[in-house]
C-alpha cells in the first residue's frame, strides 16, 4: 500500500462545475499538507500549503484536512479550462521544506 | 512567488555520453535543493537532496555515482547523468526549500528538464 494514495483520473467536468480532489494517507505523522499544479512537461506549482486540520481559503480553491480520518481534499470552485491540469497532493512530517511524499497526481479536464 | 529555473529544458543524447542539468533558485538563496525524477503519467519520486557544501544525500535504490550532485553555490544545484542509457530517459525536476528549515519552509519547483536517450 503506497503512503499517499489519490484517484488518478481523469476527472472531466464542466466549466463553472465544482471540483473535489481528495488524498488519503496512511502516516499519522504527516502534518505539512500541500497541493501542487502541474501542467503538462511543466514543473509542479505549489497551489495550497496548510498544517495540520482545518481549512484554508485562497480564491477559488480551498483546502481541507482531516487527520483524524488521515483524508486531505482540494476544492476547486467555478472551474475554468485553465485549470485543466494535473493536481498533487504532497505532505511531509517535519515541514513543507523537507522531503514531500507526494500522491500520483489526479488529471482534471474542464471541458468550455 | 520565487521561481526555479532548470536548464536545459530538453536534452537528448546518445547512449553513453553525460549529461549535465543545471538547477537555479533566481530571487533566493537555498541551501537545499531536491532532485526528483518523474515517468510518464506517474508522480514525482525524490531522488536525492542537495545541501549547499555538502555531500547529497541519495535515496535508496538511487545509484550515486550514476546521478552526480553538485551544491557548489546557495542558488545553484547540477545534476550530472554519467555514461547515460535509455532507461535513464525521463523528466527530472529540482526544487529549491526558500528557508532554513523552520516550518514555514516551502519548495519552489523548477520547470524540469525532458532527458531522452537514444
Amino acid at each position: 500500500q503506497k503512503e499517499v494514495e489519490q484517484d488518478p483520473g481523469p476527472l472531466s467536468v464542466p466549466e463553472g462545475a465544482i471540483v473535489s480532489l481528495n488524498c488519503t494517507y496512511s502516516n499519522s505523522a504527516f502534518q505539512y499538507f500541500m497541493w501542487y499544479r502541474q501542467y503538462s512537461r511543466k514543473g509542479p506549482e505549489l497551489l495550497m500549503y496548510t498544517y495540520s486540520s482545518g481549512n484554508k481559503e485562497d480564491g477559488r480553491f480551498t483546502a481541507q484536512v482531516d487527520k483524524s480520518s488521515k483524508y486531505i481534499s482540494l476544492f476547486i470552485r467555478d472551474s475554468q479550462p485553465s485549470d485543466s491540469a494535473t493536481y498533487l497532493c504532497a505532505m511531509s512530517a517535519t515541514n513543507a521544506g523537507n522531503m514531500l511524499t507526494f500522491g500520483g497526481g489526479t488529471r482534471l479536464m474542464v471541458k468550455p | 512567488g520565487a521561481v526555479v529555473s532548470q536548464h536545459p529544458s530538453r536534452v537528448i543524447c546518445k547512449s553513453g555520453t553525460s549529461v549535465k542539468i543545471e538547477c537555479r533558485s533566481l530571487d533566493f538563496q537555498a541551501t537545499t535543493m531536491f532532485w526528483y525524477r518523474q515517468f510518464p503519467k506517474q508522480s514525482l519520486m525524490l531522488m536525492a537532496t542537495s545541501n549547499e557544501g555538502s555531500k547529497a544525500t541519495y535515496e535508496q535504490g538511487v545509484e550515486k555515482d550514476k546521478f552526480l550532485i553538485n551544491h557548489a553555490s546557495l542558488t545553484l544545484s547540477t545534476l550530472t547523468v554519467t555514461s547515460a542509457h535509455p532507461e535513464d530517459s525521463s523528466f527530472y525536476i529540482c526544487s529549491a526549500r526558500d528557508g532554513l528549515g523552520s516550518s514555514t519552509d516551502t519548495q519552489y519547483f523548477g520547470p524540469g528538464t525532458r532527458l531522452t536517450v537514444l
